[in-house]
C-alpha cells in the first residue's frame, strides 16, 4: 500500500510570507502528526490531529497551525515566515496515533 | 530542556562488529520507547521498540535494552553492515487518555560502518 506521501518536497520562501504543506497519510490512518527537524534540535512535535480535531499540541507559536479533512489528509501552515523556520517538515500517520508512526519524506522549506 | 538526549553526534565502527547506541531521558512517565532509522532524503523509519514493562526486546540483528532505574536505552546492531550506515533517532512517549502520543525524539546519531 501507497506510504505517506508529502508535498511539495522543496520549496523556498522569503521572510514575511506564508506557507501550506500537504500530507496523505496510509490508507486507513486516521492519525496524522507533523514533525519539525532542524540540525540544531532534532525532530520537535508540532501537532496531531484524529477525526479532523487536533489532539495534541507541541510548544510551537500560533503562526503554526493545522487542520485535518474528512478524509485525513492533513495540512499545515506557517504564517510570516522566519529565517529559523528553514527545516524538514515531517508528516507522519498512524492508525489511531497510540501506534508506530510512519512517516513521509518530509517537506523542505527554506526561508531567505 | 530536552528529556531524551542522545550524548554521541555520531559513530563508527567496522563492519561486522556490533554497533552500540545510547539514549537518555529524563521524565519518567515515559513508558514507550522507539528507535527510528533515517537515511538522507527520506523520512526516519521505525526499527523496534520497547516497552517499559520490559528490559529487553530482539529483532534479528538489533537489540533494544532498557534499564528504567537509570533511565536509559541502548540499541545494539550485531553485527553491523555497511546499508546500517545512517541516522538513529531514539524516540520516547507517554501513553495518554484517548491514545494520543507524542514522541519526544532525540537529536539522533549518525552511525557510520566501514567495510
Amino acid at each position: 500500500k501507497a506510504g505517506v506521501t508529502q508535498t511539495p518536497r522543496y520549496l523556498i520562501k522569503t521572510r514575511g510570507q506564508q506557507v501550506t504543506l500537504s500530507c496523505s497519510p496510509i490508507s486507513g490512518h486516521r492519525s496524522v502528526s507533523w514533525y519539525q527537524q532542524t540540525p540544531g534540535q532534532g525532530l520537535q512535535f508540532l501537532f496531531e490531529y484524529f477525526s479532523e480535531t487536533q489532539r495534541n499540541k507541541g510548544n510551537f507559536p500560533g503562526r503554526f497551525s493545522g487542520r485535518q479533512f474528512s478524509n485525513s489528509r492533513s495540512e499545515m501552515n506557517v504564517s510570516t515566515l522566519e529565517l529559523g523556520d528553514s527545516a524538514l517538515y515531517l508528516c507522519a500517520s498512524s492508525l489511531t496515533g497510540a501506534n508506530v508512526l510512519t512517516f513521509g519524506a518530509g517537506s523542505r522549506l527554506t526561508v531567505l | 530542556d530536552q528529556q531524551v538526549k542522545q550524548n554521541s553526534p555520531s559513530l563508527s565502527v567496522q563492519e561486522g562488529r556490533i554497533s552500540i547506541l545510547n539514549c537518555d531521558y529524563t521524565n519518567s512517565m515515559f513508558d514507550y520507547f522507539l528507535w527510528y532509522k533515517k537515511y538522507p532524503a527520506e523520512g526516519p523509519t521505525f526499527l523496534i521498540s520497547i516497552s517499559s514493562i520490559k528490559d529487553k526486546n530482539e529483532d534479528g540483528r538489533f537489540t533494544v535494552f532498557l534499564n528504567k532505574s537509570a533511565k536509559h536505552l541502548s540499541l545494539h546492531i550485531v553485527p553491523s553492515q555497511p546499508g546500517d550506515s545512517a541516522v538513529y533517532f531514539c524516540a520516547a512517549s507517554a501513553r495518554r487518555e484517548g491514545g494520543s502520543e507524542k514522541l519526544v525524539f532525540g537529536k539522533g546519531t549518525k552511525l557510520t560502518v566501514n567495510p
